[in-house]
C-alpha cells in the first residue's frame, strides 16, 4: 500500500518555464513533508520541506505548497533550468513515525534548453 | 566530512550467492537508514537504526535480508541467498537525532548507493 504517491513518472519542461511536480498522500497523520532531488549515479539530496502548520514554503526558485484537505503537495520550480533535470522524490513523516520517512516513487524532470 | 560512504558501488552476482553491502555513516549521526530503490516502488525504507539499535525493520522483504550495526561507524546489509528480484539500487543514509522537532524532521544524508544485479 503506497502511502505517498507521485503519479507522474516523468515531466518535460522548457527552460525558463515553470515546473510543477505533484504528490499525494493517504495518511492523515503525516505532518511533515520533504522533497529530495536525485541525479544519476548519486544519492538523493534534501531540497525543501514544509510542516503541516504552513501551506507554503519558499526557497529561491523552489516553492512547496501543501493542501492538507486534499492531502496533496506540489513543488514549483520557477524558472526551470537545465541543471534542474533530475528525479524528484516527495517524502512524508509524522510524529508517530519515529525517524521514518515514507517516499514516493519519484518523478523524472527533464528541462530542455 | 566525506559524507556517507557505501561499498561496493556496483555488485554483480549469481542467484543463490550471498551479498554484503557496507555503509559508513557521517560521524556523529545517530540514525542510519537502509533504502532500496526500484522503478515500481521508488525509495522503500528497509530498516533503520538509532544509536546502533534496530528500531524498525518492517520494510525488510523477507528473512533472506538481514542488517547489522556493530558500531556507530559501520553497518551492513546482507542478502542470503540472493535472487534476481533483489536487483535494485540500495542506499544508506544517516541523520542527526532530533534537535527540537522529531527525528524524521532531520535531514537525511544519502550515500551514492550500491547498484546490485543478481543474474
Amino acid at each position: 500500500d503506497q502511502q505517498v504517491k507521485q503519479n507522474s513518472p516523468s515531466l518535460s519542461v522548457q527552460e525558463g518555464r515553470i515546473s510543477i511536480l505533484n504528490c499525494d498522500y493517504t495518511n492523515s497523520m503525516f505532518d511533515y513533508f520533504l522533497w529530495y532531488k536525485k541525479y544519476p549515479a548519486e544519492g538523493p539530496t534534501f531540497l525543501i520541506s514544509i510542516s503541516s502548520i504552513k501551506d507554503k514554503n519558499e526557497d529561491g526558485r523552489f516553492t512547496v505548497f501543501l493542501n492538507k484537505s486534499a492531502k496533496h503537495l506540489s513543488l514549483h520550480i520557477v524558472p526551470s533550468q537545465p541543471g534542474d533535470s533530475a528525479v524528484y522524490f516527495c517524502a512524508a513523516s509524522g510524529n508517530n513515525q519515529g525517524g521514518k520517512l515514507i517516499f514516493g516513487q519519484g518523478t523524472e524532470l527533464s528541462v530542455k534548453p | 566530512d566525506a559524507g556517507v560512504i557505501q561499498s561496493p558501488r556496483h555488485e554483480v552476482t549469481e542467484m543463490g550467492q550471498e551479498v554484503t553491502l557496507r555503509c559508513k555513516p557521517i560521524s556523529g549521526h545517530d540514525y542510519l537508514f537502509w533504502y532500496r530503490q526500484t522503478m515500481m516502488r521508488g525509495l522503500e525504507l528497509l530498516i533503520y537504526f538509532n544509536n546502533n539499535v534496530p528500531i524498525d525493520d518492517s520494510g525488510m522483504p523477507e528473512d533472506r535480508f538481514s542488517a547489522k550495526m556493530p558500531n556507530a561507524s559501520f553497518s551492513t546489509l546482507k542478502i542470503q541467498p540472493s535472487e534476481p528480484r533483489d536487483s535494485a539500487v540500495y542506499f544508506c543514509a544517516s541523520s542527526l537525532g532530533s534537535s527540537g522537532g522529531y527525528p524524521s524532521q532531520e535531514t537525511q544524508y544519502f550515500g551514492p548507493g550500491t547498484r546490485l544485479l543478481v543474474l
